[in-house]
């Protein structure tokens, strides 16, 4: 079993709704969880980072950890075709971002 | 700035030939890093460095070797390619590895095809 495991969607949405993107995780031991984006072609590009339990708004994007439940999600409030994109959640045992375990990416397309 | 540039952006390889994939930064990172990214499987870590001359095996570093003789440049040298090191190949760095602060900056891949 994976360590880390993300909805693999794809997600098709129209220009406007609300996207909600999901993992789960079995280690414990995980204490900073990161969201990133990667457009096609490109390399992911850091979106968010999170620590404790609870909720981090950053514009129309809310990263959201429980870790009581081992489920961190990404909020896109009126989402734009140019959030069309692959999301990674990822997560990390200690303060060495460069050592995080990604979960496998979940591909959003938001039709105009 | 250029950031992360690795050349080159794709590459076809036979079994068994050798080749080495660039990794250069300019942002003076201390931290560098390889990853491959296969359908289903994520990005997965293959060898990182700390710093100039210090290297060390992550989670999937058979079939790969890395050197870090500066700070700015981290090849990864591919010895014998095989059809399963078909993958996209990702380096990133970042400023300073023991802060969850100091996120990672990718570059745009190389696209490795094996056959």
């Amino acid at each position: 079993q994976k360590e880390v495991e993300q909805d693999p969607g794809p997600l098709s949405v129209p220009e406007g709704a609300i996207v909600s993107l999901n993992c789960t995780y079995s280690n414990s031991a995980f204490q900073y969880f990161m969201w990133y984006r990667q457009y096609s072609r490109k390399g992911p590009e850091l979106l968010m980072y999170t620590y404790s339990s609870g909720n981090k708004e950053d514009g129309r994007f809310t990263a959201q950890v429980d870790k009581s439940s081992k489920y961190i999600s990404l909020f896109i409030r009126d989402s734009q075709p140019s959030d069309s994109a692959t999301y990674l959640c990822a997560m990390t045992l200690n303060t060495n971002a460069g050592k995080s375990t990604f979960g496998d990416g979940t591909t959003l397309t938001v039709k105009p | 700035n250029a950031g992360v540039t690795q050349t080159p952006k794709f590459q076809v390889l036979k079994t068994g030939q050798s080749m080495t994939l660039q990794c250069a930064q300019d942002m003076n990172h201390e931290y560098m890093s390889w990853y491959r990214q296969d359908p289903g499987m994520g990005l997965r870590l293959i060898h990182y460095s700390v710093g100039a001359g210090i290297t060390d095996q992550g989670e999937v570093p058979n079939g790969y070797n890395v050197s870090r003789s500066t700070t700015e440049d981290f090849p990864l040298r591919l010895l014998s390619a095989a059809p399963s090191q078909t993958s996209v190949y990702f380096c990133a760095s970042s400023y300073d590895s023991s802060s969850y602060n100091s996120p990672l900056h990718f570059g745009n891949g190389t696209r490795l095809t094996v056959t």
